[in-house]
């Protein structure tokens, strides 16, 4: 099936470092998501991006996360600073436009804050 | 806002036997909602997915059915094969699926008898 790539797989970073995950969504998508899973727990949905706007973010979306994708590159999620309780694998999807379509999941981004 | 849950933490089955996994949802308004499949250390696999304008969907060895009025929806797996252990996640689509978001179930582990 479509396959949505993420880099890096895993991120150990210091408490108060910034971190950027990059993802590489299916060619032909326009609708792109993050979610975040930690371990042993439920996918919880953190924000969906749509021709460069935010179309939708959770509480879990803090303030300072931002996501951009800029000039059709990677879609990236942002976090600066980081906190303990980021530590998750997060997991970028994406989707064709038009409502009511699949989303394929990349293989997540594993990141450890110490 | 809307609560996916998945009755099953765990389920272990025979191979060849059926395994029934089911979920209830909260909000009337959704409308879509697929299950994926998640293999150990590995990202969400699209697996199925039924639209509330129908209240069956089969696929090979997959079913699901969706009873709106109770607010649930069930995959049904039958002819049980060892590559069918995974965790498995329902998900449902809050309101307008334009916006993209999935609300996830707590997952259950399938696992297959030989």
């Amino acid at each position: 099936g479509p396959k949505v790539l993420q880099i890096p797989s895993h991120q150990i970073i210091d408490m108060g470092q910034m971190v950027t995950l990059n993802c590489d969504p299916v060619s032909n998508h326009l609708y792109f998501y993050w979610y975040k899973q930690i371990l042993g727990q439920q996918m919880e949905f953190l924000v969906n991006f749509y021709n460069g706007k935010v179309m939708e973010k959770s509480k879990l979306f803090k303030d300072q996360f931002s996501v951009e994708r800029p000039d059709g590159s990677y879609f990236t999620l942002k976090i600066q600073p980081t906190a303990l309780e980021d530590s998750a694998v997060y997991f970028c999807a994406s989707s064709l436009p038009g409502g009511k379509d699949t989303q394929y999941f990349g293989p997540g981004t594993r990141l450890l804050v110490l | 806002g809307e609560k996916v849950e998945q009755h099953e933490s765990t389920l272990s089955v025979r191979e060849g036997d059926s395994a029934v996994i089911n979920c209830t949802y909260t909000d009337t308004a959704s409308s879509y909602f697929p299950w994926y499949k998640q293999e150990a250390g590995k990202s969400l696999h699209f697996v199925i997915d039924i639209r509330s304008n129908v209240d069956r969907k089969q696929s090979q060895r997959l079913t699901v059915l969706l009873d709106k009025k109770a607010k649930r929806f069930s995959l049904h797996i039958t002819a049980t094969q060892p590559e069918d252990s995974a965790i498995y996640f329902c998900a449902a689509s809050p309101q307008n699926y334009n916006q993209g978001k999935l609300i996830f179930g707590q997952g259950t582990k399938l696992s297959i008898k030989p």
